[in-house]
């Protein structure tokens, strides 16, 4: 079956450490996004990937960073620099291009901070 | 900048009719897209219109004013499962996919 398949379900990390969020799409999709939500809040953008080997930020880009080595992987790096690091983080994916704003989102990762 | 304003809760009893309304500003528009997210849960893709008009998904359609940058969700014989949130999307010129705040709609028995 195709999909976005996130891992972990839910991550503790403690204060100072970096952690990586895995992020897997089998829908051949170019179009790849990292989004961040805050309980009651909506999605806010933190990187989007059009294309392999490139990617751009999105409005709130401190403290993270991602790489877009295969098309099909899109790993979201939280790092120490992140002050405020707990929240539900939604990988999504879509055809891409101009117009297009079908994604498909994977279940998410639920980032604790201990 | 851009920004997407939609109401933070609307409230409706189930098998009534209910409006979402989202107006847009964005650098560029290709398009208003609406997603469904039930609590804990990931969003899901409900509709997309790229030109003026109303389009229709069942009990869901989805209305598009470019030259008013508005559109709005329409759900129709509400029932309980359709207790979520609801997040207008648009697409812009470098390709973002922004999301609104979302609309809790609370479906009342």
């Amino acid at each position: 079956d195709g999909g976005i398949t996130q891992s972990p379900k839910y991550l503790f990390r403690k204060e100072g450490q970096n952690v990586t969020l895995s992020c897997e799409q089998n829908l051949n999709h170019d179009a790849m996004y990292w989004y961040r939500q805050d309980p009651g809040q909506g999605l806010r953008l933190i990187y989007y990937s059009q294309i392999v080997n490139d990617f751009q930020k999105g409005d709130i880009a401190e403290g993270y960073s991602v790489s877009r080595e295969k098309k099909e992987s899109f790993p979201l790096t939280v790092t120490s620099a992140q002050k405020n690091p707990t929240a539900f983080y939604l990988c999504a994916s879509s055809i891409g291009g101009a117009g297009n704003t079908e994604a498909f989102f994977g279940q998410g990762t639920r980032l604790t901070v201990v | 900048g851009q920004s997407l304003e939609q109401p933070s809760e609307v409230t409706a009893v189930e098998g009534a009719i209910v409006q979402i309304n989202c107006t847009y500003q964005t650098s560029g528009f290709y398009g208003l897209s609406w997603y469904q997210q039930h609590d804990g849960g990931a969003p899901t893709f409900l509709s997309y219109n790229a030109l003026d008009g109303l389009e229709e998904t069942g009990r869901f359609s989805s209305f598009l004013s470019r030259s008013d940058s508005y559109g709005y969700l329409l759900l129709q014989e509400l029932q309980m499962k359709d207790s979520a949130s609801y997040f207008c999307a648009v697409g812009d010129s470098s390709y973002k996919l922004i999301f609104g705040s979302g609309t809790r709609l609370l479906v009342r028995p």
